[in-house]
């Protein structure tokens, strides 16, 4: 059965912390990406990776990083988080052939 | 670049009516077409896609949706409602991003309330 686990279901933080949001897929997909889903603006794209050490940005990549070390595990990083950057993240990982994009349970960040 | 419109944030209907969902699209390219669900507490779930041939496109629970290329168009439909059909509902499009990569663009999404 199709996978996308992510590390935390909630958290909180504070303003000006580094935060590491992790996801796992046991797909062997290729491509990965990081959404986040705020009430009325639906999902937005942050960053995809299409490779181990591939990366991309997406709509909204500001104040976000990436890293892509295995095919497996695709990380979400805030450098130095803020406020604004509370929300649900979510991670998806697409099949290639239809696209169909299956994703994690998601992670509440609160940033105080 | 790609973007999709729903047309209502929030549809209230009473069980039993008949739903339709809006949904437009911009790109003027080969595109795969998505509805998601997402109910209360839970994750995103696929509800149906289109991919190619028939336009008309059955999902789980009773939705279907048409997928109306001279429109721009892929609205979600169901005859009767139920009150578990209580969610949100997105729109989604999958079209080419750049050279051998693609992207897939959501709706803001569709509050939908069924009152029992």
């Amino acid at each position: 059965d199709v996978k996308v686990t992510q590390s935390s279901r909630y958290l909180v933080k504070r303003t000006g912390e580094k935060v590491f949001l992790e996801c796992v897929q046991d797909m062997d997909h290729e491509n990965m990406f990081w959404y986040r889903q705020d009430p009325g603006l639906g999902l937005r794209l942050i960053y995809f990776s299409y490779d181990v050490k591939m990366k991309e940005k997406g709509d909204i990549p500001e104040g976000y990083s990436v890293s892509r070390e295995k095919k497996e595990r695709f990380s979400l990083i805030l450098e130095s988080a803020s406020t604004n950057q509370t929300s649900m993240y979510l991670c998806a990982s697409p099949e290639l052939l239809t696209y169909e994009q299956y994703f994690g349970p998601g992670t509440r960040l609160t940033v105080t | 670049a790609q973007s999709v419109s729903q047309h209502n944030h929030h549809v209230i209907l009473s069980e039993a009516a008949s739903l339709e969902l809006g949904c437009n699209y911009s790109y003027g390219g080969t595109v795969n077409l998505f509805w998601y669900v997402q109910y209360p507490g839970q994750h995103l779930q696929l509800l149906l896609k289109y991919f190619s041939g028939d336009p008309l496109v059955k999902g789980i629970k009773g939705f279907e949706a048409e997928f109306i290329k001279s429109k721009f168009s892929f609205n979600l439909r169901k005859p009767s409602v139920q009150w578990s059909d209580t969610a949100e509902y997105f729109c989604a499009v999958n079209a080419r991003r750049g050279a051998g990569s693609y992207q897939l663009t959501f709706g803001k999404g569709t509050k939908l309330s069924v009152i029992p």
